[in-house]
């Protein structure tokens, strides 16, 4: 079985600042990760995503993530937010035969100015 | 193509009442999921359509709940008899199959209250 823990449940930053919204999974195969953001009452958007290969991934609207194996994380890591980052992100797993996501709890991001 | 639709929004009911939604895909997407987000939930995994083909459901999905997608391309979930507990975001999404490639893409949701 697999699962997900995000450790914050709110991150408070002020603008311009850098971020870290932390990730941790549990597996006993392989995986692919994901985050998502969720702007209030909408659905999900992809942020990024990694499925192999280099461990540092770029997603849209300037965040990365590195995937570490060893410590079974994916953090996401943004070097300066914007107002317009406020927003709840979530981090999650997928199945390799059918895409099915398991997601954690989410981290909800405030940026404030 | 403008992504994934869902129908209603929003949807108020009363306790004991049978509700519908329904999912617009990604044309082309063979795949469908349902999952439901409760509030400070990250959303849970449902169920997951391959077609037309009903592949798995999760433990979450009572008997109260059934899920069709007959032609392969719009799918609708129904639950019979709400309680309270069902109050959600119901979410659906959509992938092609295609490798490890793929992603899901999501619609803006159906939010249920039950009263």
């Amino acid at each position: 079985a697999q699962s997900v823990t995000q450790l914050d449940s709110q991150v408070p930053v002020f603008e311009e600042a850098p971020v870290e919204l932390r990730c941790n999974y549990s597996s006993s195969v392989s995986v692919y990760l994901f985050w998502y953001v969720q702007y209030p009452n909408q659905g999900l958007q992809l942020l990024l995503k990694y499925l192999s290969g280099s461990t540092l991934v770029k997603g849209i609207n300037g965040f990365e993530a590195e995937f570490n194996k060893s410590q079974t994380s994916f953090h996401l890591r943004k070097p300066s937010v914007h107002i317009s980052d406020t927003a709840e992100y979530f981090c999650a797993v997928s199945d390799y035969n059918t895409d099915k996501l398991i997601f954690g709890t989410g981290t909800r991001l405030q940026v404030f100015p | 193509d403008t992504g994934v639709s869902q129908d209603p929004r929003h949807k108020i009911t009363k306790r004991g009442q049978n509700v519908t939604f329904r999912c617009d895909p990604i044309s082309e997407h063979n795949r469908l999921y349902w999952y439901r987000q409760t509030l400070g939930q990250g959303p849970e995994f449902l169920t997951y359509f391959q077609n037309e083909a009903q592949l798995e459901k999760s433990r979450l999905l009572s008997d109260r709940f059934s899920a069709e997608r007959p032609k392969g391309s719009f799918s609708t979930l129904e639950i019979q008899r709400t309680e309270q507990g069902d109050s959600a975001m119901y979410l659906c999404a959509s992938s092609l199959e295609k490798g490890p490639n793929t992603e899901a893409f999501f619609g803006q949701g159906t939010r249920l209250t039950v009263v």
